[in-house]
């Protein structure tokens, strides 16, 4: 079935460095892929998307490539900051009808000053 | 996207007593989703609820253990049933956004703990 799968954590990091959390998906056709956020305490919500192969999903700084030939879609961060700590969950769905999310295991990002 | 509501946010339940979940969202949605997010893991989604038909389950979890309730196209309701320690989790609803955004929502999530 269709799966993803990210890199463990916790990613520990100081302030201002470069972020990278791999993540690369198994599907029987082109799913759509996303990144959410978990911030402590909260829900989840929405920090980006990429529907196609090539698509670059970006938002807050965070930036993402869909990648068909490697089947990959890597959350990427030039200059992380410590309201970033938070847990990142990568999941994609199909484009057919109305399809669940699969997500993977989350990589829990830890930023210090 | 959709504004969705989930309640309660958080609630300490005796083991052998049912807690009911609710979702309201601020638009008409075909499709909500169940999910469980036990401590430390990732989420699992425990049910597909479209109006007017009975929830689709996912394997390992039960319509007995997790009835859900899908009266109209804003509201839905998980129960969770016979409570134990294990069942302690965060549940969330969720909906898809629009076909050509292809976001989905969740709702803030309902902390359990049962003890």
């Amino acid at each position: 079935g269709d799966s993803v799968t990210q890199m463990e954590g916790p990613v520990t990091l100081s302030e201002e460095a470069f972020l990278t959390i791999n993540c690369t998906y198994t599907a029987t056709g082109y799913p759509s892929l996303f990144w959410y956020v978990q911030y402590p305490g909260e829900g989840l919500q929405l920090l980006l998307k990429a529907t196609k192969a090539d698509d670059k999903g970006s938002n807050k700084g965070f930036e993402a490539t869909y990648r068909k030939e490697t089947t990959s879609f890597h959350l990427e961060k030039g200059s992380v900051q410590v309201s970033d700590s938070a847990v990142y969950f990568c999941a994609l769905s199909m484009n057919t009808g109305f399809q669940k999310l699969v997500f993977g295991t989350g990589t829990r990002l830890l930023v210090s000053p | 996207s959709a504004v969705i509501s989930q309640k309660p946010s958080r609630d300490i339940c005796q083991r052998g007593t049912s807690l009911t979940i609710q979702c309201q969202v601020d638009s008409q949605v075909t499709m909500m989703f169940w999910y469980r997010q036990q401590p430390g893991q990732s989420l699992t989604l425990i049910a597909t609820a479209n109006q007017g038909s009975e929830a689709t389950y996912e394997s390992g979890f039960v319509i007995d253990k997790f009835p859900i309730s899908r009266p109209n196209l804003t509201f839905s309701t998980l129960t969770v049933s016979n409570m134990s320690p294990e069942d302690s989790s965060i549940y969330l609803c969720s909906v898809e956004g629009d076909r050509t955004n292809y976001g989905y929502t969740f709702g803030s999530g309902t902390r359990l703990t049962v003890v």
